[in-house]
C-alpha cells in the first residue's frame, strides 16, 4: 500500500521556468512533510519541510504548498536552474513517538534544460 | 559537519553469499535506518533502530537482518544474497524526536 503518491515521475523544464511536483497522502496521522533532493551519486538531503498548521512555506526559490483538506502538498521551484536538476522525493511522517520513520514517494527526476 | 559513512560505494557479490553493509554516523544520533532505492519505486525502509541492540522491521525486511552493537554503527546483513537484492542501499540517521534524516552516499550492490 503506497501511502504517499508522487507525480510526475519525470519532468523537463526550461531554465527560468517553474517546476511543480505534486504529492498526495492517505494517512491522516502524518504531521510533517519534507522534501528531499538527491543528486546523482549522492544520498538524499533535506531541502525544505512543512507542518500542517501552515498552508505555505517558502525558502528562496523553493516553496511548499499544503492543502490539508485534500491531503495534498506540492513543491514549486521558481526560476528553475540547471543546477536544480536532481531527483526529488516527497515524504511524510508522524512525529508522535520517540522515533519516526519517513514514508517516501517514488521520486521525480527533474531536468532543467539550459 | 554531519556525516553518515557507508563502508563501500560499490559491491559485487555472488548469489548465496552472506553480505554485510556497514554504516557509521558521527552525530550521536539515536535513530538509524536502512533503505533500498530502486528506479520507479523510491526509497523503501528495510529496518531501523532507535537504540543500541534495538531493531524494528520496516516495509521490506524479508531476506535482511540488522545489527546495532554500538550507537554509531548500524549493519545491514543479507543472509543469502539473491539477484533481486541488486539495488542501491542507503543508510540514514536522525536524532530522537527529530524528523530530519541524514543520509550516507549509498552502496550500489550487484548480486550476480
Amino acid at each position: 500500500q503506497q501511502q504517499v503518491k508522487q507525480s510526475p515521475q519525470s519532468l523537463i523544464v526550461q531554465k527560468g521556468g517553474i517546476s511543480i511536483i505534486n504529492c498526495a497522502y492517505e494517512n491522516t496521522a502524518f504531521d510533517y512533510f519534507p522534501w528531499y533532493q538527491q543528486f546523482p551519486g549522492k544520498g538524499p538531503a533535506l531541502l525544505i519541510a512543512i507542518r500542517p498548521d501552515v498552508s505555505e512555506k517558502k525558502e528562496g526559490r523553493f516553496t511548499i504548498s499544503f492543502n490539508k483538506s485534500a491531503k495534498q502538498f506540492s513543491l514549486h521551484i521558481m526560476d528553475s536552474q540547471p543546477g536544480d536538476s536532481a531527483t526529488y522525493f516527497c515524504a511524510a511522517t508522524s512525529r508522535g513517538s520517540g522515533y519516526s520513520t519517513l514514508t517516501f514517494g517514488k521520486g521525480t527526476m527533474l531536468l532543467v534544460s539550459p | 559537519d554531519v556525516k553518515v559513512t557507508q563502508s563501500s560505494r560499490y559491491l559485487v557479490k555472488r548469489t548465496g553469499e552472506k553480505v554485510f553493509l556497514e554504516c557509521v554516523q558521527d552525530m550521536d544520533h539515536e535513530n538509524m535506518f536502512w533503505y533500498r532505492q530502486d528506479p520507479g519505486l523510491g526509497l523503501r525502509l528495510i529496518y531501523f533502530s532507535y537504540d543500541v541492540k534495538m531493531k524494528e522491521k520496516g516495509d521490506i525486511p524479508e531476506g535482511y537482518s540488522v545489527s546495532r552493537e554500538k550507537k554509531e554503527r548500524f549493519s545491514l546483513i543479507l543472509e543469502s544474497a539473491s539477484t533481486n537484492q541488486t539495488s542501491m542501499y542507503l543508510c540514514a540517521s536522525s536524532l530522537q524526536g527529530n524528523t530530519e534524516a541524514f543520509f550516507g552516499q549509498g552502496t550500489r550492490l550487484t548480486v550476480v
